[in-house]
């Protein structure tokens, strides 16, 4: 079965330079979310999207913004990168919302040197 | 703000012997999950529970959810070496937007 696609796996960048990541949810689910996990943590909540439009936004900087394009797959832009951004990034997609499972991608690298 | 807790945050267990993970979490929401993750891997999605007293069972871990305690708990029996991995649960806000994490479990089992 199809699952979260996400890419690209691993990215090294250097301090205030751009990155972006980009993930593909199953196919026909409607929902995405983008998830943060430092080393050692649990993962945060970013943002979300239903339907192409945001839905709900947790702490995500101001520096990274995300959208979600109308084949339903969605970008994180992370601008002005800090040593501190250096994490597993995660997204995740599910049919519809509340009570249906959430599955996660493999997640995304990403090392600020 | 949502606040949810699990204790232990490390737990080392002998195969073949029990244990209990709780997850506490701090207000109203009937929805709460259940993830897997091995090291520098994804989060496996183990159980979703959607009401007060659901039970759920899979293998050797069954999860059962109390809403008005607002506690979960995750139970292994006669654990094997490849439980071995990190628990999450998670808190859905209500709106099914946003989940919260608990801290994790990271479990060992040693054979």
């Amino acid at each position: 079965a199809a699952g979260v696609i996400q890419s690209p796996r691993h990215l090294i960048k250097e301090k205030r330079e751009t990155a972006t990541l980009k993930c593909y949810p199953i196919p026909r689910h409607d929902t995405v979310y983008w998830y943060q996990q430092g080393p050692g943590q649990d993962p945060q909540f970013l943002i979300s999207f239903y339907e192409k439009m945001q839905s709900d936004k947790g702490s995500i900087p101001d520096r990274f913004s995300a959208q979600q394009f109308s084949d339903y797959h969605s970008e994180l832009n992370m601008s002005s990168l800090e040593l501190g951004d250096s994490a597993l990034y995660f997204c995740a997609s599910s049919l519809g919302g509340s009570g249906n499972t959430i599955y996660f991608g493999e997640g995304s690298w990403l090392t600020v040197v | 703000e949502l606040k949810v807790e699990q204790n232990p945050l490390f737990l080392s267990m002998q195969e073949g012997k029990n244990y209990t993970i709780y997850c506490n979490y701090s207000t109203t929401s009937d929805r709460l999950y259940w993830y897997r993750q091995d090291p520098g891997k994804s989060l496996e999605s183990l159980f979703v529970l959607l009401s007060n007293g659901a039970v759920k069972q899979e293998g050797r871990l069954m999860a059962s959810l109390d809403t008005k305690a607002r506690l979960s708990t995750l139970h292994i029996t006669a654990a094997v070496h490849d439980l071995s991995a990190t628990y999450f649960c998670a808190v859905d806000n209500n709106a099914g937007n946003m989940l919260t994490f608990g801290g994790g479990t990271r479990l060992m089992v040693k054979p």
